[in-house]
């Protein structure tokens, strides 16, 4: 099984830098996804992680520590758009045919002026 | 760009009533997903399949049914809809298999309400 956390909520300001971290435990592990998402729109991919270390693009970059179970996603010089839910998924190694992605609750966050 | 299309972005029916919900991706893609979404619940998986006429439960199948009768359209069936079926639905696909093909996209959902 898979159990993913990441924060409920958090709040930043514009043209600061912002944290969001995603913990898991699962039972196998074979690489790890960061979404964003608008209020009322789909999830739309950011990044995906499968080694160890930082992946940058642009504004955002993602990390991952597979021996920590651990990994973030940086938003640099925030602008008022990306006011949005985060959310992070882990790929089951177990997926067999399949690769199923188990997504944690999603972290929201609101950028002030 | 990868485009997945949904047949609606809202809908009512009522308890009891037979509703598909379809999915259509142009991208050739291999695998298909149906999620339900829910405040304080994030994004939970329903079925998926890797493959025309194949089909894989999810983490909640109870209720629901699909089919994949073409390789670029996912049907996602609530053969009696009750209230706490009301939910987002989002549709996703992606390529395949291995690092960097398993990226799904999502369609832009359907708000189900059930009365």
């Amino acid at each position: 099984g898979q159990n993913i956390d990441q924060p409920t909520e958090m709040t930043a300001t514009e043209g600061a830098i912002v944290q969001i971290n995603c913990t898991y435990q699962t039972s196998g592990f074979n690489g790890l996804f960061w979404y964003q998402q608008h209020a009322g729109e789909a999830p739309t991919f950011l990044s995906y992680n499968v080694l160890d270390g930082l992946e940058e693009k642009g504004r955002f970059s993602s990390f991952l520590s597979r021996s920590k179970g651990y990994s973030y996603l940086l938003l640099k010089e925030l602008q008022m758009k990306d006011s949005a839910s985060y959310l992070c998924a882990v790929r089951d190694q177990a997926g067999g045919a399949g690769n199923m992605l188990t997504f944690g609750g999603g972290t929201r966050l609101m950028v002030k002026p | 760009d990868v485009k997945v299309t949904q047949s609606s972005r809202y809908l009512v029916k009522r308890t009891g009533e037979k509703v598909f919900l379809e999915c259509v991706q142009d991208m050739d893609h291999e695998n298909m997903f149906w999620y339900r979404q829910d405040p304080g619940l994030g994004l939970r998986l329903i079925y998926f399949s890797y493959d025309v006429k194949m089909k894989e439960k999810g983490d909640i199948p109870e209720g629901y049914s699909v089919s994949r009768e073409k390789k670029e359209r996912f049907s996602l069936i609530l053969e009696s809809a009750s209230t706490n079926q009301t939910s987002m639905y989002l549709c996703a696909s992606s390529l395949g298999r291995g690092p960097y093909q398993e990226t799904q996209y999502f369609g832009p959902g359907t708000r189900l309400l059930v009365l």
